[in-house]
């Protein structure tokens, strides 16, 4: 049974790019939900997913997107990267919004 | 606002001694509360949960951790540390108010264990 993937595990982008992470829940959830997690940091909330719209929004500005498609899989979206961008990047899947949330291991972020 | 404060961000116990990670939370309503522990170059794993039913959750590897309303605490203890419990751990509450399932974890306690 596979659990939460994620890709690419790497990633390297300029200031001022564009970059689409990747996310495939496990197997029989529905909910996806992405945080960022700065080095030396807990991961923080970025948005939920359910049902292909967006349900809960944390502290994030509109350069972070996401998208949700039919068969539960998500993609987050950043544009106009900062170096602050630079971060793990970790899709959690649950089996409704308020399941428990089993992480993938993240796609790593550098801005250069 | 919920909120979780991880007291201590490094931990040395010897191998074989007791580990004690602590875990205070802010909430407005009653919380659920969680432990993750984090490996290098890997995503979270879940240690245990707290969901309003028995106050001490045990969990995986041996750990458990005890809901104390008194103390606003959920701290995780494991009696005898073991070389592979070497890693990070986050405490997190997800305060659960109608539409709002969002975890926030603390900053986390590296724990070393020394052979």
């Amino acid at each position: 049974d596979a659990g939460v993937t994620q890709s690419p595990t790497h990633l390297i982008k300029t200031r001022g790019q564009q970059v689409t992470l990747r996310c495939s829940p496990k197997s029989g959830h529905d909910t996806v939900s992405w945080y960022q997690q700065a080095l030396g940091q807990g991961p923080q909330f970025i948005f939920q997913y359910y049902e292909e719209e967006e349900r809960q929004r944390g502290n994030f500005p509109d350069r972070f997107s996401g998208h949700q498609f039919p068969n539960y899989s998500s993609e987050l979206n950043v544009n106009a990267l900062l170096l602050g961008d630079s971060a793990l990047y970790l899709c959690a899947s649950s089996p409704s919004p308020g399941g428990t949330q089993h992480f993938g291991d993240g796609t790593r972020l550098s801005i250069l | 606002a919920q909120s979780v404060t991880q007291l201590g961000s490094h931990v040395s116990v010897s191998e074989g001694a007791l580990v004690l990670l602590r875990c205070n939370y802010s909430s407005s309503v009653p919380p659920y509360l969680f432990w993750y522990v984090q490996y290098p170059n890997q995503g979270l794993q879940l240690l245990l949960k707290y969901t309003s039913a028995a106050t001490l959750v045990k969990g995986i590897n041996g750990f458990e951790a005890e809901f104390k309303k008194s103390e606003t605490s959920f701290h995780l203890t494991k009696p005898s540390a073991h070389m592979s419990d070497a890693a990070e751990y986050f405490c997190a509450v997800s305060d659960r108010k109608a539409g709002s399932y969002q975890l926030t974890f603390g900053k986390g306690t590296k724990l070393s264990v020394i052979p």
